[in-house]
């Protein structure tokens, strides 16, 4: 059980835009900032959004990120095929003194 | 450019001991607070550890306090991450990960990532 809540799965068709959940509590997304990251099958982890919507330099505009109180948001505009993968939000942990990760959210481009 | 190598996975039995490693290059190591993060087989990820720049802050998990110990040299730009006691549940590919902040931030996000290391724990 994830201290983060993100739905398993989210689909759209391609240029549509898909929204991934990320629930949480007072001590993690309530006071700390959010952070997103996309896997690829059979690879590392890839920064995505952090700061709750910054995107590192690579990153298209089609990802965007925004917080609200103790929930944070990913959303997919234009949705291509190659964002077909699992993305994952992460936030520090003031309770627990660690980073806690969303179970994670299988996209699928219908 | 960066880049995190980890190594010293494998099999090992259950109770074992194994030392993973992460060889960093490409960036100033000893600025950076380091991470690991660790992932079972079709699981999700899992935090596993922290240490800053200057390895006076370490902090862990709860599946792996009192198990696992990170540690680094930054004369050798080389993170640690001693496992005892391993279990089957420990089983993962385990990535190390640079912190995005540097000096007294140490508390994610990860820009960079290594490729991992397999540690599957089984007798």
């Amino acid at each position: 059980q994830s201290v983060l809540t993100q739905p398993p799965s989210a689909s759209g068709t391609p240029g549509q835009t898909v929204t991934i959940s990320c629930s949480g509590s007072s001590s993690n997304i309530g006071s700390n900032t959010v952070n997103w990251y996309q896997q690829l099958p059979g690879t590392a982890p890839k920064l995505l959004i952090y700061s709750n919507n910054q995107r590192p330099s690579g990153v298209p505009d089609r990802f965007s990120g925004s917080k609200s109180d103790t929930s944070a948001s990913l959303a997919i505009s234009g949705l291509q095929s190659e964002d077909e993968t699992d993305y994952y939000c992460a936030a520090w942990d003031d309770s627990l003194n660690g980073v806690v990760f969303g179970g994670g959210t299988k996209v699928t481009v219908l | 450019q960066v880049q995190l190598v980890e190594s010293g996975g494998g099999v090992v039995q259950p109770g074992r001991s194994l030392r993973l490693s992460c060889a960093a290059s490409g960036f100033t190591f000893s600025s950076f607070g380091m991470h690991w993060v660790r992932q079972a087989p079709g699981k999700g990820l899992e935090w596993v550890a922290v240490m800053s720049h200057d390895g006076t802050i370490q902090y862990y998990g709860d599946s792996v306090k009192g198990q696992f110990t990170i540690s680094r040299d930054n004369s050798l730009n080389t993170l640690y991450l001693q496992m005892n006691s391993l279990t089957p549940e420990d089983t993962a590919v385990y990535y190390c990960a640079k912190n995005k902040g540097s000096g007294s931030s140490w508390w994610g996000p990860f820009d960079y990532w290594g490729q991992g290391t397999l540690v599957t724990v089984s007798s």
